[in-house]
């Protein structure tokens, strides 16, 4: 495997299920991020994490827990989501995250929220 | 409010019609300035980091290029593979937060 994987690639859950998603980086890079993509809007970033130190977290609501065990993996642990919450999860790792970090993107998570 | 505005929102282009995608940017602090491509259903792929006004970075078909103001995506004689969306984002400030604009929708027909 290379770069950043995001597993599953497509997600179908109940507002009352209970999933994860999964973010794993091979660049060796120490920041990764959590973003949410909907249609005709920017990015939105969500989480930060830094050496596995939470750095960042743009007021997302708590039905949304990040967890962050080590540089390599990141977890989105999903519970009693909404449908507004259907979207694209994009996971990215950065080098250092510092200014000026390139960030490197996985192919996301396509959630969908009955 | 630091914004970033990309324009056109969609573009058709006949191939090997050459053109440009605008991205604007109202931030302070400007640390960098990235253009990444997102074909459906895929995350963002990273194509150019410009850091400094007069900066040009070019790949293939592609040159990148910076103002204090703004930054232009140039495609020269686009091919159908080049059909995506381009997404302009801007690092600013002290810490590593990206801002993204919405993307400009690229149709290149054959």
């Amino acid at each position: 495997e290379t770069g950043v994987t995001q597993t599953p690639r497509h997600l179908v859950m109940g507002m009352t299920n209970k999933k994860s998603l999964k973010c794993e980086q091979h660049l060796g890079h120490n920041a990764m991020y959590w973003y949410k993509q909907s249609a005709k809007k920017p990015l939105e970033l969500m989480f930060v994490y830094n050496f596995k130190e939470q750095t960042e977290n743009n007021s997302v609501p708590s039905r949304f827990s990040p967890e962050c065990p080590n540089s390599s993996h990141l977890f989105l642990h999903l519970h009693t989501l909404q449908p507004e919450d259907s979207a694209l999860y994009l996971c990215a790792s950065s080098p250092s995250g510092v200014a000026r970090d390139t960030q490197y993107f996985g192919p996301g998570t396509r959630l969908t929220v009955l | 409010e630091d914004q970033v505005t990309q324009s056109p929102e969609a573009l058709r282009l006949q191939e090997g019609e050459s053109s440009s995608l605008n991205c604007s940017y109202t931030v302070s602090g400007l640390r960098g300035l990235f253009w990444y491509r997102q074909d459906p259903g895929k995350g963002p792929e990273f194509l150019f980091t410009l850091y400094s006004a007069g900066e040009e970075k070019e790949k293939e078909r592609l040159k990148a290029t910076l103002t204090k103001k703004e930054s232009f995506l140039h495609i020269t004689a686009p091919k159908p593979e080049d059909s995506a969306t381009y997404l302009c984002a801007v690092q600013a400030g002290s810490g590593n937060q990206f801002y993204f604009g919405t993307g400009t929708s690229l149709t290149v027909i054959p």
